[in-house]
């Protein structure tokens, strides 16, 4: 079974805090995915990386930076909490799929979640 | 870009009834649409996924899910609830060259009463 795992599953910082969460998985998945998740909102892609040392922005990178150094592990990075980051981050991954009409991802197995609060 | 609506923020059946949820996709080229389940304070669990084999997908737990091109929807059904049926349900869509993204419905929670 694929495993994700974040490395906290409840955090509280404070505003102005340099915040970082940490996501592993063990099946050696080319990528992976940050989301956030807000009720009513759905989840909301972040940043995601196809490889090691490549990221490419989501739909609401504003606030966020990422970290991939090894292929296993995805860093999500608030470099300055404010309460508005407060929410459920969910991390993922996936292989990616070679089709006849272009590369795609397969399934997306997701992570415990950690849900951060800023006060 | 592709986009999914999902009909209905909160769903409530009786135990024992028809599970019906719905999603719309708008996507310019053929999608990949897939069914998530969320349980309380746990990440997403993959129910079923469309990827332009069968119009009729079988998932885990009992549900299914049938892919309309003329309606361009993918709702999930279930003959009968059960009480651990009660969860947050989502339905993403993905393309071809779309960044290879995943892009979620805002979600459905169904509650399944006695």
């Amino acid at each position: 079974d694929v495993k994700v795992t974040q490395s906290s599953r409840y955090l509280v910082k404070r505003t102005g805090e340099k915040v970082f969460l940490e996501c592993v998985q063990d099946m050696d998945h080319e990528n992976m995915f940050w989301y956030r998740q807000d009720p009513g909102l759905g989840l909301r892609l972040i940043y995601f990386s196809y490889d090691v040392k490549m990221k490419e922005k989501g739909d609401i990178p504003e606030g966020y930076s990422v970290s991939r150094e090894k292929k296993e592990r995805f860093s999500l990075i608030l470099e300055s909490a404010s309460t508005n980051q407060t929410s459920m981050y969910l991390c993922a991954s996936s292989l990616s799929i070679v089709l006849a009409s272009g590369t795609s991802t397969d399934t997306q197995y997701f992570g415990p979640g950690t849900r951060l609060t800023v006060l | 870009a592709q986009s999914v609506t999902q009909l209905g923020s909160h769903v409530s059946v009786s135990e024992g009834a028809l599970v019906l949820l719905r999603c719309n996709y708008s996507s310019s080229v053929p999608p990949y649409l897939f069914w998530y389940v969320q349980y309380p304070n746990q990440g997403l669990q993959l129910l079923l996924k469309y990827t332009s084999a069968a119009t009729l997908v079988k998932g885990i737990n009992g549900f299914e899910a049938e892919f309309k091109k003329s309606e361009t929807s993918f709702h999930l059904t279930k003959p009968s609830a059960h009480m651990s049926d009660a969860a947050e349900y989502f339905c993403a869509v993905s393309v071809t060259g779309g960044g290879n993204k995943l892009t979620f419905g805002t979600g459905t929670q169904l509650k399944v009463e006695l």
